[in-house]
């Protein structure tokens, strides 16, 4: 049973690009949260959803940011227009329910703005 | 959430125990206490959780108050690889979303 994936591992993007992070939960998960580590910070939550549906996005960027969890296949998050200050890793976690239950997190997109 | 409250670093030589302690004063009746802990430039990785009892597995201990306020992660035997930060979480299964709150943790460093 793999993990979860997530890619690329490494990004670059020039200002004003967009970005896109792929995230491939556990098999039987449906549930998937991102986080987002600022250098030398810790991991802050951006946005949780279930196949199809965002279930809380408090913690998004209201301008730019958005995520996706399609019925078929990875979930994604999209930043556009990239600015220095989204150069971060984040973070994808899966479980399988979505009441505080053991997560299972990948290794990270790490994102580079130049 | 109930906030926690965690050392910002602790030492350990190798070989030797590890307690890691954790300050939770306004956990409420349903919040379970999670550990997670964060290697080098991986991702957080769930170490143990528990209630009320304490609770073993194969990576660590938790040893938690009787009044719940604290508690704290024992690693019988600390090794180089577990040079890491330390996060202590609570989590409501009654109404949470389900999203983890990290705060700062608590990095331990092994000495050889």
């Amino acid at each position: 049973n793999a993990g979860v994936m997530q890619n690329p591992r490494h990004l670059v993007r020039r200002r004003g690009q967009e970005a896109r992070l792929r995230c491939s939960p556990m098999k039987g998960h449906s549930h998937v949260y991102w986080y987002r580590q600022l250098p030398e910070e810790g991991l802050k939550f951006m946005v949780y959803l279930q196949k199809e549906n965002i279930i809380d996005e408090s913690g998004m960027p209201k301008e730019r940011f958005s995520a996706e969890f399609p019925k078929e296949g990875p979930s994604i998050l999209r930043i556009q227009q990239v600015v220095r200050g989204d150069s971060a890793a984040y973070f994808c976690a899966s479980s399988p329910s979505g009441h505080g239950t053991e997560a299972f997190f990948g290794q990270g997109t790490r994102l580079t703005v130049v | 959430d109930a906030k926690t409250t965690q050392p910002n670093s602790m030492e350990s030589n190798e070989e030797e125990p590890v307690h890691l302690p954790c300050n939770h004063s306004t956990i409420s009746g349903t919040d379970y206490i999670h550990w997670y802990r964060q290697l080098p430039s991986q991702g957080p990785e769930y170490v143990i959780h528990g209630l009320t009892s304490n609770v073993n597995n194969r990576m660590a201990s938790l040893a938690i108050a009787e009044d719940r306020k604290s508690s704290t992660l024992i690693l019988h035997r600390a090794t180089l690889r577990d040079a890491a930060v330390y996060y202590c979480i609570l989590t409501n299964y009654g109404g949470s979303q389900g999203n983890l709150i990290f705060g700062k943790g608590t990095k331990l460093s092994v000495k050889p």
